[in-house]
């Protein structure tokens, strides 16, 4: 079993709709918790961060982090196509430094 | 500018060569990363250094080598390139302490035949 489990899609919706990815883990010591986007033939770039439990809002996105159920979740509201890339959970451990990222969940934006 | 560079990004070789991948960095951070991307896989980390005279395995070390020759740079070696080594290698910097946030480079297509 992989220490982060995410759905990798494609997940394909029509524009103005709101968008749930998710990500689970297994590791109870994980404290920072983090959205990045990924372009096509582009690096990832940090999109959210949020440290322990919580909802973290910026902009059309939230993050919230569940660590009772080692669940975190992205969701964008109204959508544009412009969003679609493939988003990355990852998180750390502040003790060992170890950073852990899921597959990547595609996103297609349709207008 | 880009903060964090990579070369080549693109790059062919055979089975059994020696290559590098290069990382420099202009945003004075510590810390830096070699991953490789495989689809479905997601990122896995190689190596990584917090510091000149730092060098930590990753998840997926066996194959590959690094070198911290500066603060600013990071170089990723392949001693003996392989067919499943093909993949996409990310250069990434962080600054460290309670920040986490992590800084990636635009990546080198690596293809060994």
């Amino acid at each position: 079993q992989k220490e982060v489990e995410q759905d990798p899609g494609p997940l394909s919706v029509p524009e103005g709709a709101i968008v749930s990815l998710n990500c689970t883990y297994s590791n109870s010591a994980f404290q920072y918790f983090m959205w990045y986007r990924q372009y096509s033939r582009k690096g990832p770039e940090l999109l959210m961060y949020t440290y322990s439990s919580g909802n973290k809002e910026d902009g059309r996105f939230t993050a919230q982090v569940d660590k009772s159920s080692k669940y975190i979740s992205l969701f964008i509201r109204d959508s544009q196509p412009s969003d679609s890339a493939t988003y990355l959970c990852a998180m750390s451990d502040e003790a060992t430094n170890d950073m852990r990222f899921g597959a990547g969940t595609r996103l297609t934006v349709k207008p | 500018d880009a903060d964090v560079t990579q070369t080549p990004r693109n790059r062919i070789t055979k089975t059994g060569k020696r290559i590098m991948l290069e990382c420099s960095q202009t945003k004075g951070h510590d810390r830096m990363y070699w991953y490789r991307q495989d689809p479905g896989l997601g990122l896995q980390l190689i190596y990584y250094s917090f510091d000149v005279k730092d060098i930590n395995k990753g998840e997926i070390s066996d194959g590959y080598s690094v070198s911290r020759q500066a603060q600013a740079k990071f170089s990723l070696s392949l001693e003996s390139a392989i067919p499943n080594q093909t993949a996409l290698y990310f250069c990434a910097t962080a600054q460290g302490g309670q920040e986490e946030t992590q800084y990636f480079g635009p990546g080198t297509r690596l293809l060994v035949l």
